[in-house]
């Protein structure tokens, strides 16, 4: 099985502040890889998927890159309204794995 | 309006089965591959197992490998799971959500199993 590891799990920026969100996989992915947003008492929502795709209707302010094993969200100017848990998700192969989250505040 | 409603969670005790459903709405289901994804309380995310449209290609995750079984009705517009040999570790939101080629686009609101004595 593929295993995503997040960095940093969690992690305390300003408003306006440039945020950029880490996720390595333990083998190549082929650029299978999602972000998802979880605001708290919420379902997750769809960002970004394979690496650099933004969603309909997510801000322009995220977006992605990564090849191989190595992935990023960057959010170029956090907003009080991005406080969540962001999640990667590989889908290269089977069985789908999620990395274990990283916590976003607002310092 | 796309809608995923899931029901059929509860208090369960160890060892005994539990059937979840996932009622979708606003989209032609047929058309599209499913998924149920849990999240333990305070954890993270985790993908438990996926059907194809038709029902042609069913995928799971290891840690429910024969205990659980996914299906679907797209007469009834309805996904399943059937839970059985429950665990703790199987506590629980179950979410069912909506696979496209760019990901899960559509998410329902969860149900909860609690497995306990």
């Amino acid at each position: 099985d593929i295993q995503m590891t997040q960095s940093p799990s969690f992690l305390s920026a300003s408003v306006g502040e440039r945020v950029t969100l880490s996720c390595k996989a333990s083998q190549n992915i082929n650029k299978y890889l999602d972000w998802y947003q979880q605001k708290l008492g919420e379902a997750p929502k769809l960002l970004i998927y394979n690496t650099n795709n933004l969603h309909t209707g997510i801000p322009s302010r995220f977006s992605g890159s990564g090849s191989g094993t190595d992935y990023t969200l960057t959010i170029s100017s956090l907003q009080p309204e991005d406080v969540a848990t962001y999640f990667c998700l590989q889908r290269n192969s089977w069985p789908l794995t999620f990395g274990s989250g990283t916590k976003l505040e607002i310092k | 309006e796309v809608q995923l409603v899931e029901s059929g969670g509860g208090l369960v005790q160890p060892g005994r089965s539990l059937k979840l459903s996932c009622l979708a709405s606003g989209f032609t289901f047929s058309n599209y591959g499913m998924n149920w994804i849990r999240q333990a309380p305070g954890k993270g995310l985790e993908w438990v197992a996926s059907i194809s449209s038709s029902s042609s290609y069913i995928y799971y995750a290891d840690t429910v490998k024969g205990r659980f079984t996914i299906s679907r009705d797209n007469a009834k517009n309805t996904l399943y799971l059937q839970m059985t040999s429950l665990r703790s570790e199987d506590t629980a939101l179950y979410y069912c959500a909506r696979r496209i080629s760019s990901g899960f686009d559509y998410w329902g609101q969860g149900v909860m199993v609690t497995v306990s004595s």
